[in-house]
């Protein structure tokens, strides 16, 4: 959704690393945000970027290169309770914009 | 803390019907809220955003008279849905901004299933 690219599918296996890649367009950028949503539920904050960078965060890492419009969220030891959609968020000036979503599915 | 209420959690109402949506901030005061609609295997669409003490501002598309918001406290938004029809069975979801944070990070609340017959 508005310029925001992102992956619609991704499948992984138990234990595995997998990456889930986010383009934006760098106007009006105030800080990319990922976030995790289980089906029929609302989005769980996961991860704040606005300084190129990776932020590390347990299992879950983020990157962001401002220059690029680029960041990845990073989920390493995947569990089957990963299963979920993961959203990325550009914030700009109060307001977010919502990716469509890449829906991680993980398998045993 | 940063919890942020919604109620009901879902409801069902007959076509024709108006619904009302309370978004709360338990342990925060928000000066901005926002509301969003969600279809099914779709992305959050924001509907509006909701700023204690003045009228909301309305997304293009998003009809102002159909879709009421009321900010009347720092911890209160609430969404009315007026004279629901069939399509605007959605998820509704709202967010709390607390202000003053450098990340700008929103709080969700729970979500409102709405179901129009």
């Amino acid at each position: 959704g508005q310029n925001i690219d992102q992956p619609t599918e991704m499948t992984a296996t138990e234990g595995a690393i997998v990456q889930i890649n986010c383009t934006y367009q760098t106007s009006g950028f105030n800080g990319l945000f990922w976030y995790q949503q289980h089906a029929g539920e609302a989005p769980t904050f996961l991860s704040y970027n606005v300084l190129d960078g990776l932020e590390e965060k347990g299992r879950f890492s983020s990157f962001l290169s401002r220059s690029k419009g680029y960041s990845y969220l990073l989920l390493k030891e995947l569990q089957m309770k990963d299963s979920a959609s993961y959203l990325c968020v550009k914030g700009d000036a109060g307001k977010s914009t919502f990716g469509d979503g890449t829906t991680l599915t993980v398998k045993p | 803390g940063a919890v942020v209420s919604q109620h009901p959690s879902w409801v069902i109402c007959k076509s024709g019907t108006s619904v009302k949506i309370e978004c709360r901030s338990l342990d925060f005061q928000a000066t901005t809220m926002f509301w969003y609609r969600q279809f099914p295997k779709q992305s959050l669409m924001l509907m509006a955003t909701s700023n204690e003490g003045s009228k909301a501002t309305y997304e293009q598309g998003v009809e102002k008279d159909k879709f009421l918001i009321n900010h009347a406290s720092l911890t209160l938004s609430t969404l009315t849905v007026t004279s629901a029809h069939p399509e605007d069975s959605s998820f509704y979801i709202c967010s709390a901004d607390p202000g003053g944070s450098p990340t700008d990070t929103q709080y969700f609340g729970p979500g409102t299933r709405l179901t129009v017959l």
